[in-house]
């Protein structure tokens, strides 16, 4: 069975300073990774994707995620803050089948 | 382009009424279609899916109830609400089993009272 693992409920970095949301997965077969992301009062919208391709994936709005089999690991980083990236971001995985499971979440404070 | 509605978008509700949520996507056809509630700080909680019409999957047994009439709506149904049905109700959509991302609508946001 999959399972995610985000560590950090809540987040908070300074308006300039590097993101950094940790992400660390289960999957007994290769698993396809996202990262969401969930403004307030909104559905999900999709920030990145792995699927199997090259291990260090750009997305949206300057994030990217690193992909490392040998940690179970899919950390979300963006280099540089911005107030607007205050949201909840969630982690994913999904195997083969028509189910995906998601992390608990984490709250991105951003700090003028 | 593909697009995902949700309505009512707020809904107030006292106990033990009824409750019919729905949710319908243009511009794909045979789209697997998913039910989830998120609680006040809290993830998202699969409740329902669907593979097709009138193939309806649960995950979590209570209350709730889940039908797909047609190709592209989903409907989420309680003959009684309870106080813990309060919450966050996504529909998503997505393609196969493959590598593929989920579609979130805008989300309905239920008060049971």
């Amino acid at each position: 069975a999959q399972s995610v693992t985000q560590l950090g409920s809540h987040v908070s970095v300074s308006e300039g300073a590097l993101v950094l949301l940790r992400c660390n997965y289960s999957s007994s077969v290769p698993p396809y990774l996202f990262w969401y992301v969930q403004y307030p009062n909104q559905g999900l919208q999709l920030l990145l994707k792995y699927t199997s391709a090259a291990t260090l994936v750009k997305g949206i709005n300057g994030f990217e995620a690193e992909f490392k089999k040998s940690e179970t690991s899919f950390h979300l980083t963006k280099p540089s803050a911005h107030m607007s990236d205050a949201a909840e971001y969630f982690c994913a995985v999904r195997t083969g089948g028509f189910k995906t499971i998601f992390g608990a979440g984490t709250r991105l404070f951003v700090k003028a | 382009s593909q697009t995902i509605h949700q309505w009512p978008a707020t809904l107030v509700q006292p106990v033990g009424s009824p409750l019919s949520l729905e949710c319908t996507v243009e511009g794909t056809s045979n789209p697997n279609l998913y039910w989830y509630r998120q609680a006040a700080g809290r993830g998202l909680q699969l409740l329902f899916y669907s593979v097709g019409i009138g193939q309806i999957s649960s995950e979590v047994p209570q209350n709730l109830s889940a039908s797909r009439p047609q190709d592209r709506q989903f409907i989420l149904s309680s003959k009684k609400l309870l106080l813990s049905d309060s919450g966050f109700y996504l529909c998503a959509w997505s393609r196969g089993t493959g590598p593929y991302e989920q579609y979130f609508g805008p989300g309905t946001r239920l008060t049971v009272t």
